[in-house]
């Protein structure tokens, strides 16, 4: 499995991009990056996966470089309601149950 | 609406009581999973069930155990609570394409469990 490295936490204002780097140095090739957000006192939430290149959806987007040995989350204009944890994960398929290994998350401030 | 839900919220026991707590989803979802939360954890997998009869130990089982009795329900429980269970429990659920499962997980709101 996958060991990804993000930083502990990060501060932004409203109405900034916010990016969020994580290190996976050793992801294998079937392995996908995906990244959930947890509010407090709420479950983690599913914010978006990519294998490579680029993701976007309507909350963020996921660049993902070619060696694909780290991943940034992009998170446009963030507002207050932003403030959340931040969770990198590396997996593969055919290990549901073992893969999603949550490490610490990085945890975002939004201020005003 | 599909959802995902857990119960009781908030539990205080005693040392040696044996606890159970119960998840319950509508998606129909065949992959189940157990988590505790921890201060300086991050999220750790307890069990977790591609199925019916199916179960499987995490990374963090000993003094817990599940049953999946049906697609709907995998309760998680504590045979003799101990201090270090205090923790917040989420319940999880995810599809599954073929032999894959996906990794959109639907976590419940989570269980405030105190063991005193």
């Amino acid at each position: 499995l996958a060991k990804t490295t993000q930083p502990i936490s990060m501060d932004s204002y409203e109405g900034q991009e916010v990016n969020i780097t994580c290190s996976h140095n050793n992801i294998a090739t079937n392995d996908y990056i995906t990244w959930y957000q947890q509010f407090p006192s709420q479950g983690p939430r599913f914010i978006i996966q990519g294998y490579k290149t680029k993701v976007t959806n309507e909350v963020a987007s996921l660049f993902i470089p070619a060696d694909r040995k780290s991943s940034t989350l992009s998170l446009p204009r963030v507002s207050l309601s932003d403030t959340a944890v931040y969770y990198c994960l590396v997996g593969g398929p055919n290990q549901a149950g073992t893969a999603l290994i949550f490490g610490k998350g990085t945890t975002l401030s939004v201020s005003s | 609406d599909a959802e995902i839900t857990q119960s009781p919220r908030h539990k205080i026991t005693e040392t040696g009581r044996q606890v159970t707590l119960a998840c319950h989803q509508t998606w129909n979802h065949n992959n189940m999973f157990w988590y505790r939360q921890d201060l300086g954890h991050g999220l750790r997998l307890i069990h977790y069930s591609y199925g019916v009869q199916d179960t499987n130990k995490g990374e963090v089982s000993d003094g817990y155990s599940v049953s999946r009795s049906n697609t709907e329900d995998l309760p998680l429980t504590l045979e003799s609570a101990a201090s270090s269970q205090t923790s917040v429990y989420f319940c999880a659920s995810s599809e599954s394409v073929g032999p894959i499962s996906s990794y959109e997980q639907y976590f419940g709101p989570g269980t405030r469990l105190t063991v005193t």
